[in-house]
């Protein structure tokens, strides 16, 4: 079954160094996101991407926020400062047609959790 | 935009009785439905979803309603399994490429044998 990758799985900064988080969508997906879970919280949306561009995102995906597709295959989140309350898990998930309804299913990576010291 | 509340936030319940969580959700125009489980330190995993053309699915035990008059959505686990224990979250969105899946915060059911 096709997966969602996410790299790295677990990652320690200091508090205003720059993090980038990648992730490898399903192949034949179009349609890309990025979500966060802090520890013990429900899962918040940041941003959506399409065609080489947002296409939505959350009031959390401020400045410090940017994701980049930089090639056929990866699809980035970078914070450029990070903040403590930047912990989290971080999922990328992207979007296909899936066997349960026929309605478009969003399939999450396993997460790269992230920890600002 | 969206919103969406989950409860009750905790569920206990013995092997073999039935498990129900409730959603409500706040924009009408959201079409969506669908419900992930998350075991502890995974990533979600879509279980069971319903369009807002129909009102019931059901899947083995696990089972959907929805009530769009009233913008609310339930779960239904009938003869709970102890494997069944996880965080349940609902979601709602406009079923549409692009759009974002705006969860609930989460049950946390837990099954005693």
């Amino acid at each position: 079954e096709p997966e969602v990758t996410q790299t790295p799985s677990h990652q320690v900064t200091q508090m205003g160094q720059e993090v980038i988080l990648r992730c490898v969508p399903i192949s034949n997906h179009l349609y890309f996101y990025w979500y966060r879970q802090i520890l013990g919280q429900k899962v918040e949306f940041l941003v959506s991407f399409y065609n080489n561009e947002i296409s939505e995102k959350s009031e959390i995906f401020d400045d410090q926020f940017s994701v980049e597709r930089p090639d056929g295959s990866n699809f980035t989140l970078k914070i450029r400062s990070t903040k403590l309350e930047d912990s989290a898990m971080y999922f990328c998930a992207s979007l296909g047609t899936g066997p349960l309804s026929g309605a478009n299913v969003l399939t999450f990576g396993a997460g790269s959790r992230l920890t600002v010291l | 935009g969206e919103n969406v509340e989950q409860h009750p936030s905790t569920l206990s319940v013995q092997e073999g009785d039935s498990a129900v969580i409730k959603c409500t959700y706040s924009d009408s125009a959201s079409n969506y439905f669908p419900w992930y489980k998350q075991e502890l330190g995974k990533r979600p995993q879509l279980i069971i979803d319903i369009r807002s053309n129909v009102g019931e699915k059901k899947d083995q035990r696990i089972a959907v309603t929805l009530n769009k008059t009233a913008k609310h959505f339930s779960l239904h686990i009938t003869e709970t399994q102890p494997e069944d224990s996880a965080v349940y979250f609902c979601a709602a969105s406009l079923n549409q490429a692009g759009t974002a899946l705006i969860f609930g915060k989460g049950t946390t059911l837990s099954v005693s044998s």
